[in-house]
């Protein structure tokens, strides 16, 4: 089954303890993004990766990293996880590049849901 | 961040009736995409429609693009419970800072009731 699979689904943790949530697509989709989902503000995009070895920043970067080593897999590094940081995260990818002169649908992972006490 | 507006915000409607939400956008665009997100799961993509398209249907769904008012409407038609979801529109809008991402509007929240 065609798929993004993010772990965890959902973690509690507390302030400074480095985290890593990863996500994985089997659709050998180029482009992978992560998006971090709050009340009231909306789908913000945090990262994205156009290739493997590509990445970029997106909306709102701080706090976060990412890599891109092998196309399948794009993880999401909190190096110092911060309360402002609790939200629920979803990673997506696409067959291409998104954006501009592009119409390429993202596929969604099922979230996870951080908690950073 | 630029963001695209949608609305109303939330939508209450009996099942049965007829869903219309919308989606206004501030840059010319070549295309508009409809997603669905029901409760805490991901989003699920619902439905493109290009610049050069006025009107594009996918069985319930009805889509429409205006692009001289720069806003798009999703219809729903005869709506069901399993309909109960936030809609969210995303656009290729030209961005100042990258050419590789979407603008996303703030959803809209449908609530079916039986």
């Amino acid at each position: 089954e065609a798929q993004v699979t993010q772990n965890p689904r959902y973690l509690i943790t507390v302030t400074g303890k480095k985290l890593t949530v990863t996500c994985s697509q089997n659709m050998n989709h180029e482009y992978m993004s992560w998006y971090r989902q709050d009340p009231g503000l909306g789908l913000r995009q945090i990262y994205y990766s156009m290739n493997v070895e590509v990445t970029d920043k997106g909306d709102v970067p701080e706090g976060y990293k990412v890599s891109r080593k092998e196309k399948r897999n794009f993880p999401l590094i909190l190096e110092s996880p911060s309360p402002n940081q609790t939200s629920l995260y979803f990673c997506a990818s696409s067959p291409r590049t998104v954006g501009r002169y592009s119409n390429q649908p993202q596929h969604f992972g099922d979230g996870t849901r951080l908690s950073i006490l | 961040s630029q963001q695209g507006e949608e609305d109303p915000q939330a939508l209450s409607i009996q099942e049965g009736e007829n869903a219309t939400m919308n989606c206004s956008y501030k840059t010319s665009i070549n295309n508009l995409q409809w997603y669905r997100q029901n409760s805490g799961r991901g989003l699920v993509h619902l439905i493109l429609i290009r610049s050069n398209e006025r009107e594009k249907h996918s069985g319930r769904l009805r889509v429409t693009l205006d692009t001289s008012k720069k806003s798009s409407s999703l219809l729903i038609t005869a709506s069901r419970a399993a309909d109960t979801a936030s809609y969210f529109c995303a656009t290729d809008a030209t961005r100042l800072d990258s050419n590789y991402q979407l603008i996303w509007g703030a959803g809209t929240k449908l609530i079916i009731k039986p």
